[in-house]
């Protein structure tokens, strides 16, 4: 089967730094993306990992680690406009380019 | 640049009537994906198109639901004889045309179908 956890919700504090955890069980593995998405609009692209470590872009990181089928997204300098909704998604074959979500994580900045 | 467009942005639909929604990659992108969201849940794989050609459809309903990308033209997703169960949001995405499982999908706006 196909499967991708992520926590429901999170909060976190303008300023600080947040940790958002992925796991996943697929049938095969050929990368994996970070989306956010507001409420009401489309997800946006963030990031993508293929190879184990970690992905550094502005104030977001991804990290990926193959083995233990985990990943996570780091947010830094939280703002206000970070509070979205969090999309993990796993590519499963090389042969379409088929995208498997988790839930999402919605994550609220409080002042 | 203009984005992944989908019109209409809100229907709204009796039980048995049929609805159609539309999407326009991004300029140079060939290929097409289509997910619903259900409320409370994550984005669900429906099917994934290419121009004239569906490439994977694994994740359609087997009824009522079908999926087209002509050569000229937006991609239609077409639910005939709606149910309420197929409110929902429904999401297009493109990538560009080296077709590779990895190239970033951008999306759309959404159309959101409420079903009465």
């Amino acid at each position: 089967g196909q499967n991708i956890d992520q926590p429901t919700e999170m909060t976190a504090t303008e300023g600080a730094i947040v940790q958002i955890n992925c796991t996943y069980q697929t049938s095969g593995f050929n990368g994996l993306f970070w989306y956010q998405q507001h409420a009401g609009e489309a997800p946006t692209f963030l990031s993508y990992n293929v190879l184990d470590g970690l992905e550094e872009k502005g104030r977001f990181s991804s990290f990926l680690s193959r083995s233990k089928g985990y990943s996570y997204l780091l947010l830094k300098e939280l703002q206000m406009k970070d509070s979205a909704t969090y999309l993990c998604a796993v590519s499963p074959s090389s042969n379409t380019g088929k995208l498997i979500f988790g839930q999402g994580t919605t994550l609220q900045v409080k002042p | 640049n203009a984005g992944v467009m989908q019109n209409p942005r809100h229907l709204v639909r009796r039980r048995g009537q049929e609805a159609r929604l539309r999407c326009s990659p991004m300029k140079g992108h060939s290929h097409v994906y289509w997910y619903r969201q259900l409320p409370e849940e994550g984005l669900k794989f429906m099917v994934y198109l290419q121009k004239e050609n569906i490439i994977d459809e694994s994740g359609m309903p087997k009824e009522r639901f079908s999926a087209e990308f002509p050569k000229e033209g937006p991609s239609i997703l077409r639910i005939q004889q709606v149910v309420r169960g197929d409110s929902a949001a429904y999401f297009c995405a493109s990538s560009p045309p080296s077709g590779a499982s990895t190239d970033t999908q951008y999306f759309g706006p959404g159309t959101r179908l409420t079903v009465l």
